[in-house]
């Protein structure tokens, strides 16, 4: 049973280009989280999925950050128009169902805005 | 709000023992432990639930006081792949969690 996947592991980005980061949950996973770490620091939730819907996008800053769980194929994170501060590990999780279930983290994309 | 963990660093020799304390300022339904390497994901360790349950790895205990909305996460016996950044996450409503800054643990041999 793969874990989960997300890719591409890095990124590197000019300043005003837009990054999309993917990640396939685990076989039998419909929920998948998105969190940010900054170098030394803890993680930080951003938006709760399920397919074909946002449950919790409280953590997204409100420009250039979208995020979704289609149908068919991966959930995305987009970026549009990075900066400098956009630079961070970007982690994405998934759980089988709601409640309180463990999260499975997949390797991460660590994005570099130059 | 973000829970706060302590200590936030530890150093300890092979076989010692330690103990990472997670605390909110409000009610919980769920405490979950992950341990982190530098470089690397996050790995699931245990996750301690309202009313008792625990679902975890054998090899690690810890502890869920609801009343005092406090977890404990035990180290026993430490090994030097103990060694990492140990990451409580708690679940106030819905399924979303939020992390704690973090406990650097580092064990020398």
């Amino acid at each position: 049973n793969a874990g989960v996947m997300q890719n591409p592991r890095h990124l590197v980005r000019r300043r005003g280009q837009e990054a999309r980061l993917r990640c396939s949950p685990m076989k039998g996973h419909s929920h998948v989280y998105w969190y940010r770490q900054l170098p030394e620091e803890g993680l930080k939730f951003m938006v709760y999925l399920q397919k074909e819907n946002i449950i919790d996008e409280s953590g997204m800053p409100k420009e250039r950050f979208s995020a979704e769980f289609p149908k068919e194929g991966p959930s995305i994170l987009r970026i549009q128009q990075v900066v400098r501060g956009d630079s961070a590990a970007y982690f994405c999780a998934s759980s089988p169902a709601s409640g309180r279930y463990e999260q499975f983290f997949g390797p991460g994309t660590r994005l570099t805005v130059l | 709000q973000q829970p706060v963990q302590s200590p936030q660093a530890v150093i300890l020799r092979e076989g010692e023992d330690a103990v990472i304390n997670c605390s909110s300022s409000k009610a919980l339904y769920s405490v979950h432990w992950y341990r982190q390497k530098h470089g690397e994901a996050p790995v699931f360790l245990m996750i301690l639930l309202k009313g008792g349950e625990q679902k975890g790895h054998e090899k690690i205990s810890a502890s869920f006081n609801e009343k005092k909305q406090q977890s404990s996460l035990y180290l026993t016996a430490s090994q030097l792949s103990y060694s990492g950044t140990y990451f409580c996450g708690t679940e106030y409503a819905g399924n979303m969690l939020t992390f704690g800054g973090g406990t650097r643990l580092m064990v020398k041999p």
